[in-house]
């Protein structure tokens, strides 16, 4: 079974700063694809970005790239130049390549300050 | 804006009645897949759809049920609601499998 860990329940960033959330992983699958959503009060689920598990290099959106190490099952997400629109629940998901189905964190509550 | 849309938007239901949530997905959007999400929690996997059959369950009983029609749209139905059930619930639908897109949500309370 596929399991996802978010250890960090909160956390908050001055804006214009950095901040990296930390997400690992447990699966036994040697291809599947690893995301982080962002869900704001509106509760709606926006994909920020998504690494695919045979890809060595580490996807970048903008503001937003991740450290992806197979090896140890580590995900994390740095943030740069933090807004306050940034502030939302931030969620790791790692999706099954066999079943299209979707396993979540608990979530980081991310907060960016002014 | 991901061209999928879910109704109702909220809803309050008494315990024992039942409920039938809706979702509207992209033309071409042939795997759909609802999730729960309990306030102050990550989603979870309840099941998923592909060209109109059940394509994969999560740990839900079998009161927790769906259909999907061949316009891209689909149902969740909840018998026998019980407070537990008080939640968000997300359609999410894709038609490559990687690419997934959700609704809004539809806020479900059991009183």
């Amino acid at each position: 079974a596929q399991t996802v860990t978010q250890s960090q329940p909160e956390m908050s960033v001055q804006e214009a700063e950095t901040v990296t959330l930390s997400c690992t992983y447990d699966t036994s699958e040697s291809n599947y694809y690893l995301f982080w959503y962002k869900q704001p009060p509106s509760r709606q689920m926006i994909l920020v970005i998504r690494q695919e598990a045979y890809k060595q290099q580490n996807a970048t959106e903008n503001r937003f790239s991740v450290n992806f190490q197979k090896a140890a099952k580590s995900f994390s997400l740095k943030i740069s130049d933090s807004q306050l629109g940034d502030t939302a629940m931030y969620f790791c998901a790692q999706l099954q390549t066999s079943g299209s189905r979707l396993t979540f964190g608990e979530g980081t509550q991310l907060t960016v300050n002014p | 804006e991901t061209g999928v849309t879910q109704s109702p938007t909220h809803l309050i239901k008494t315990r024992g009645q039942q409920v039938t949530l809706r979702c509207s997905s992209q033309s071409g959007h042939n795997t759909v897949s609802w999730y729960q999400q309990a306030l102050g929690q990550g989603p979870q996997f309840i099941f998923q759809y592909y060209r109109e059959e059940e394509n994969g369950r999560g740990n839900f009983p079998p009161r927790f049920s769906g259909l999907q029609f061949p316009n891209y749209s689909s149902e969740l139905n909840v018998n026998a609601l019980e407070l537990d059930d008080s939640a968000l619930y997300l359609c999410a639908s894709s038609y490559s499998g990687n690419t997934i897109y959700f609704g809004e949500g539809s806020w479900l309370t059991v009183v």
